[in-house]
């Protein structure tokens, strides 16, 4: 089976552009999430989907992050407009709704984002 | 808020070398995680553990739930080179599906 599948792995932009992330999580998994990986502040949680429904958002640090999920088999992250301080390792991550808190996250290979 | 103190921050081993690492926390937890990240790659669970004092062991990866819920343990043994990544650990926020993660343990293989 194929796993989370993120795209693009690279996006390099100029400040002020926008940027969409996409995801395609596991066929069958309930939940997806999107987190933001930098080197300063570790893993962070930005939202996450229950059956395509937003959850809970407060991790999204500004107005200018946006995510949606219009079906079970697609995601997309939005920065408008991009900054320089966005740029980190965004990745999506899916589970089952089954497997019950603490079960396993599976994560895809992450999409790049560098903003000049 | 719920947070988790992972150590050390980076290690630098022989190849064949044992490693230990842990997770420390101010809360109690019921669920610990131990996710590895490979360098380019998204985090893979390596070991869950559900109950406090639980050893549990993969290959030459084990791991310990502490009995006090506030901390966790993972042992390598005889490392190798593809050991080399990020180790994580994490545990579920509360009753909801959040994961909260350490700031995470970097090994390094010295050739």
């Amino acid at each position: 089976d194929a796993g989370v599948i993120q795209s693009p792995r690279h996006e390099v932009t100029e400040m002020g552009q926008e940027v969409t992330l996409r995801c395609k999580p596991i066929s069958g998994h309930d939940y997806l999430f999107w987190y933001r990986q930098t080197m300063m502040r570790g893993l962070e949680l930005l939202i996450y989907f229950n059956n395509n429904v937003p959850i809970d958002d407060s991790g999204m640090p500004e107005d200018r992050f946006s995510a949606k999920m219009p079906n079970a088999s697609f995601s997309t992250l939005k920065i408008q407009p991009s900054e320089p301080r966005d740029s980190a390792v965004y990745f999506c991550a899916s589970r089952p709704g089954t497997s019950g808190i603490g079960g396993e996250l599976f994560f895809g290979e992450g999409s790049r984002l560098t903003v000049l | 808020g719920q947070q988790l103190n992972q150590s050390p921050q980076s290690m630098f081993i022989q190849e064949g070398e044992d490693v230990s690492m842990n997770c420390t926390s101010s809360s109690i937890f019921n669920t610990w995680l131990w996710y590895k990240q490979d360098p380019g790659e998204g985090p893979v669970l390596l070991i869950a553990l559900y109950k406090a004092g639980e050893l549990t062991s993969n290959g030459r990866l084990t791991a310990q739930f502490g009995i006090t819920r506030k901390d966790s343990f993972l042992n390598i043994s005889a490392s190798i080179p593809s050991d080399v990544g990020i180790y994580f650990c994490a545990g579920p926020m509360d009753s909801n599906y959040q994961l909260i993660w350490g700031a995470g343990t970097k090994l390094i293989i010295k050739p």
